[in-house]
């Protein structure tokens, strides 16, 4: 299956510091989304890409697809204890069917 | 709008035992799925459907069947637990075709094998 690797694995951060993680495929992406998992929940989405260069804010949350399609980014800004949780990225490869492929997870706890 | 559900939250198997794990959603979705999320690693697609009547294979189908009679349901059946089942499973549905429609999970099922 496609391989998607996202890093880093883990990070622990003082409140009102900023955040940055990303994720990495081997083949070209058409889309990317930004997922974050509460303990015991399913995912929920946080910000979906679906143009190479694209730029997307969802409050303090900020995305980018990258221009080479194999990649894509996610910051936080000014984290806050209700940032904790763990974060995937997810994509649909150009060839992939009907599937989307999810990264290994960034788990983020936030010290107060 | 209850969005996607599924029953039950928890469920502990002995080996060889069959179950069946529910997934409705209420969104009118075509597309439905199910993924397994083990420790350390992402969600894995097991099956997953595009709309009623049509079913097809995921990344990790061994062991597990699948129906898609409506649209609102697409229950998931394990017809012989095994350990390696154990795992907690999400279902998903969405408008279109993955790749161009964003995806809702369920709250999951925390499924033990012993």
């Amino acid at each position: 299956g496609q391989q998607l690797n996202q890093s880093p694995q883990s990070m622990f951060i003082q409140e009102g510091e900023d955040v940055s993680m990303n994720c990495t495929s081997s083949s070209i992406f058409n889309t990317w989304l930004w997922y974050k998992q509460d303990p015991g929940e399913g995912p929920v989405l946080l910000i979906a890409l679906y143009k190479a260069g694209e730029l997307t804010s969802n409050g303090r949350l900020t995305a980018q697809f990258g221009i080479t399609r194999k990649d894509s980014f996610l910051n936080i800004s000014a984290s806050i204890p209700s940032d904790v949780g763990i974060y995937f990225c997810a994509g649909h490869p150009i060839k992939g069917g009907n599937q989307f492929y999810f990264g290994t997870g960034t788990s983020l706890t936030v010290i107060p | 709008n209850a969005g996607v559900t599924q029953t039950p939250k928890f469920q502990v198997l002995k080996t060889g035992q069959s179950m069946t794990l529910q997934c409705a959603q209420d969104m009118n979705h075509e597309y439905m799925s199910w993924y397994r999320q083990d420790p350390g690693m992402g969600l894995r697609l097991i099956h997953y459907s595009v709309g009623a009547g049509i079913t097809d294979q995921g990344e990790v189908p061994n062991g597990y069947n699948v129906s898609r009679s409506t649209t609102e349901d697409f229950p998931l059946r394990l017809l012989s637990a095994a350990p390696s089942q154990t795992s907690v499973y999400f279902c998903a549905s969405s408008w279109g075709l993955a790749g161009v429609a964003e995806q809702f999970f369920g709250p999951g099922t925390r499924l033990t094998v012993l």
